[in-house]
């Protein structure tokens, strides 16, 4: 089955710098990979996601990579803010695969002022 | 209009007991998960129902018996409960059934099972 490692597991940050958290597969099957933001106490909510057919996707200050041929991919989150601490989790999944996503084990990113 | 909705939100119950968790989801999806998250963040997936019929069921001990009376509920009942079984059980729903058909999956609040 797939496994999806995740690092960093803490990362602290500037206001104002940049953040990446990067993540590996495992199961070359997989082609649908999404990040999403749990702040404390709430619910995982998406922040954004790339198919196997994109190698980059950016949402105003977030922004995915993909490299299929090694199996990684990455989140980067530009000019943070303090609200932008919280847990991100990476996922991955595969088109028969029925909705199960393998999560990474999260990154807690912490944004200082 | 919450999209994914649970209760009760906080159970805080004794070893041996038994209780249900109940989930509803009025985005007109097909397919409907339970997952847990345990005390280091760890979200894994238990089960995952399509159109009501059971789809995943991921090496979950049988004392968990998810029931489906229709798509748009997911209920989650638990014999026998153990300390091991405080966790956090999210409800989620997606349209479709694989990442070709725009697998985004909504997560709803959350219930927070303590087992003493």
């Amino acid at each position: 089955g797939e496994n999806v490692e995740q690092h960093p597991s803490t990362l602290s940050v500037q206001e104002g710098d940049s953040a990446v958290i990067k993540c590996t597969y495992s199961d070359s099957a997989s082609n649908y990979f999404p990040w999403y933001k749990q702040e404390l106490g709430k619910r995982p909510q998406l922040i954004i996601d790339i198919r196997s057919n994109v190698g980059e996707k950016k949402d105003q200050r977030i922004a995915v990579t993909l490299n299929k041929t090694a199996k990684h991919f990455s989140l980067h989150i530009t000019e943070t803010q303090p609200e932008d601490s919280a847990v991100y989790f990476c996922a991955a999944t595969a088109t028969d695969s029925w909705g199960k996503l393998q999560f990474g084990a999260g990154t807690q990113v912490v944004v200082t002022p | 209009d919450t999209a994914v909705s649970q209760t009760p939100k906080y159970l805080v119950t004794q070893m041996g007991n038994d209780k249900s968790i109940k989930c509803e989801q009025n985005l007109g999806h097909d397919t409907m998960y339970w997952y847990k998250q345990d005390s280091k963040k760890f979200l894994k997936i238990m089960f995952s129902y399509n159109n009501k019929e059971l789809i995943i069921n991921e090496t979950v001990p049988n004392r968990f018996s998810p029931k489906s009376p229709d798509k748009a509920h997911l209920n989650l009942h638990i014999n026998s409960l153990e300390l091991g079984d405080s966790a956090v059980y999210f409800c989620a729903s997606s349209q479709g059934t694989g990442a070709s058909s725009g697998n985004t999956i909504y997560f709803g609040e959350g219930s927070w099972l303590t087992v003493v």
